[in-house]
């Protein structure tokens, strides 16, 4: 069984269009994530959530939220997509505890901006 | 060296050998480190952590170690195998790790046959 899923793996729209990636776990964790890995390889945390709080990256823009329907998902929502939106969004689930933070990632989402 | 296509640092060693990858990372207050291993097309993969309470920790053919007065972490990976070639990175946590894992910036492992 997969840990955690994206759909879809890839992702190809014009500018300004508005598009949603989903993230599931089934790994029972309290808190998810979205990174966003560019071009070069360099992957930066844009949200974090669990079910009392969201932190988010304040570089991220605002067209950018995080949608969490219940503990098991997290879905990015992309408002009026830009051509630097382009880039390969990961999704991760993480269980804290005295062991450690092990976070879980999913496949990733290939998004390419026209 | 350098790859330009990636923008990586990147370490080739034969197959076999021992390799040695590194990472400083950035804030002083950071108490939980892992090393991820990402191979092209997939999302990263735990290879092992560590806490800032220690300075060595060994895992199967991995090593990593912690050294808090410079901020480095080492991934030491022995007898290095084809399957090891993929980009490593070096994350970095505080606390309860709500505000996400921090990331290095990569490097590019080729096993050479």
């Amino acid at each position: 069984d997969t840990a955690v899923s994206q759909t879809p793996k890839y992702l190809v729209t014009q500018m300004e269009n508005d598009k949603s990636i989903k993230c599931e776990q089934n790994l029972g964790h309290d808190t998810m994530y979205w990174y966003k890995q560019d071009s070069k390889k360099f992957l930066k945390i844009m949200f974090s959530y669990n079910n009392k709080e969201l932190i988010i990256n304040e570089t991220v823009p605002n067209r950018f939220s995080p949608k969490s329907p219940d503990k098991a998902h997290l879905n990015l929502h992309i408002n009026s997509l830009e051509l630097g939106d382009s880039a390969v969004y990961f999704c991760a689930s993480s269980q804290a505890s005295v062991l450690g933070n092990e976070q879980f990632f999913g496949p990733g989402t290939r998004l390419t901006v026209l | 060296g350098e790859s330009v296509g990636l923008h990586l640092p990147t370490l080739s060693v034969q197959e076999g050998d021992n390799s040695i990858i590194n990472c400083a990372y950035s804030n002083s207050a950071s108490d939980y480190f892992i090393w991820y291993k990402q191979e092209s097309g997939k999302g990263p993969q735990f290879i092992i952590d560590i806490r800032s309470n220690m300075d060595k920790r060994q895992g199967q053919r991995v090593t990593v170690l912690l050294n808090k007065t410079v901020k480095h972490l080492s991934l030491q990976i022995a007898a290095t195998q084809p399957g090891d070639s993929a980009v490593y990175f070096c994350a970095e946590i505080m606390g309860g790790g709500a505000d996400g894992l921090t990331f290095g910036k990569g490097t590019h492992l080729i096993i050479q046959p």
